[in-house]
């Protein structure tokens, strides 16, 4: 299993620029989460889906991010339009719901909006 | 003015002294707890887990102590080698609506010195 796939690694973008982050969740997982990390708050949820359908949104910080699952194999994150404050890693992460341990990480996009 | 980032709370130990990395959690409903291993540029990673009708569990040279009573979990590394160098988090685990829907501490940085 090549685990959860994210793209791309690396992000640098102008302020103002639509960023759109990628997610393949690993197969056979059922939930989906988006995370964003940043030494001033750690890793926060931002947003997690059940079925391909979002569960809950309430740590998205603004109407600029917005996230959708077309299908059990892939997920976007998008911000429209970046700020500099949006810079940080962000992780997907995938589970089955009924096993709580299977919970799996990506390797993160680190996204930098200059 | 400049922004200025949470340091860490960090732990310094020698090759093959015993590490032990503690954490609090919030939420007394919380059933199941995580630690997980972070190293630089990559995602958390699953080390151990445990549920909350239990107070240990052991894994290869890890083992995880849950108190119920101060909602206190810790993680012991035994033998620590400069490989378990990473920032290490703990998840606590509430069910909701069938989702596991892990929050994580802000993380130890533990360094190892050969």
């Amino acid at each position: 299993d090549a685990g959860v796939i994210q793209s791309p690694r690396h992000e640098v973008t102008e302020m103002g620029q639509e960023v759109t982050l990628r997610c393949k969740p690993i197969s056979g997982h059922n939930s989906l989460f988006w995370y964003r990390q940043t030494m001033m708050r750690g890793l926060e949820l931002l947003i997690y889906f059940n079925n391909n359908v979002p569960i809950d949104d309430s740590g998205m910080p603004e109407d600029r991010f917005s996230a959708k699952m077309p299908n059990a194999s892939f997920s976007t994150l998008k911000i429209q339009p970046s700020e500099p404050r949006d810079s940080a890693v962000y992780f997907c992460a995938s589970s089955h719901r009924d096993r709580e341990h299977g919970y799996t990480f990506g390797s993160g996009t680190r996204l930098t909006v200059v | 003015g400049e922004s200025v980032g949470l340091h860490l709370p960090t732990l310094s130990v020698q090759e093959g002294d015993n590490s032990i990395i503690n954490c609090a959690y919030s939420n007394s409903a919380s059933d199941y707890f995580i630690w997980y291993k972070q190293e630089s540029g990559k995602g958390p990673q699953f080390i151990i887990d445990i549920r909350s009708n239990m107070d240990k569990r052991q894994g290869q040279r890890v083992t995880v102590l849950l108190n119920k009573t101060v909602k206190h979990l810790s993680l012991q590394i035994a033998a620590t080698q400069p490989g378990d160098s990473a920032v290490y988090f703990c998840a606590e685990i509430l069910s909701s609506g069938g989702s596991y829907i892990p929050t994580f501490g802000r993380g130890t940085s533990l360094i190892v010195h050969p």
